[in-house]
């Protein structure tokens, strides 16, 4: 098991709501990079954030948003759901942004109705 | 053993056989790629990476294989287990001090007892 945690682990919304997830990284690590995974594919990347400010953003719109909080921790906010946003939203936290020290958390699977 | 493209959705291969995975990337530029197993439920979990320098990295029953004449990757498991059963994804970076990753689709890895 990885050090980073998400939480939670599950939820349903209904198309129109706004939803944040929230990640814990792993002792020491002060990047968080955010991925959707829909089902049957792999994850597409959504965004990076480092020591609190974002660094660099995949395809995905502006209702994507995120924060990343002193303690290393993130969050990531998606406002007006739509019926494909229903997804598994992972996290994985590194250190300085390198991939071969990143980590991923369990995931959280969203459905929107 | 068995190889198949990531454009293939399952591979099921003998307990005991040998496993070939192979995933063909686009991005020339790419310098870093990592192999990575998920579990249902779980996030990806490193397996193996291999720098552009490298033509073949070794781990424990792994091995990858670089061409990057071709574009092509592959993920050999040595003596399949029960316990491989997974979903097997490529990914690539510019480097490895970039952790914004790029995933193929995956391919089910299925062990016949």
């Amino acid at each position: 098991e990885t050090g980073v945690t998400q939480s939670p682990t599950h939820l349903i919304k209904t198309r129109g709501q706004q939803v944040t997830l929230r990640c814990s990284s792993q002792s020491g690590h002060n990047t968080v990079s955010w991925y959707q995974q829909a089902l049957g594919q792999g994850p597409q990347f959504i965004f990076q954030y480092y020591r609190e400010e974002e660094n660099g953003r995949g395809n995905f719109p502006p209702r994507f948003s995120g924060l990343q909080f002193p303690n290393y921790s993130s969050e990531l906010n998606v406002n007006a759901l739509e019926l494909d946003d229903s997804a598994l939203y992972l996290c994985a936290s590194s250190l300085d942004g390198r991939a071969e020290t990143q980590y991923f958390g369990p995931g959280t699977r969203l459905l929107v109705l | 053993g068995e190889s198949v493209g990531l454009h293939l959705p399952t591979l099921s291969v003998q307990e005991g056989d040998n496993s070939i995975i192979n995933c063909a990337y686009s991005n020339s530029a790419s310098d870093y790629f990592i192999w990575y197993k998920q579990e249902s439920g779980k996030g990806p979990q490193f397996i193996i990476d291999i720098r552009s320098n490298m033509d073949k990295r070794q781990g424990q029953r792994v091995t990858v294989l670089l061409n990057k004449t071709v574009k092509h990757l592959s993920l050999q498991i040595a003596a399949t287990q029960p316990g491989d059963s997974a979903v097997y994804f490529c990914a690539e970076t510019p480097s490895g001090a970039n952790s914004k990753l790029t995933f193929g689709k995956g391919i089910t890895l299925s062990v016949r007892p």
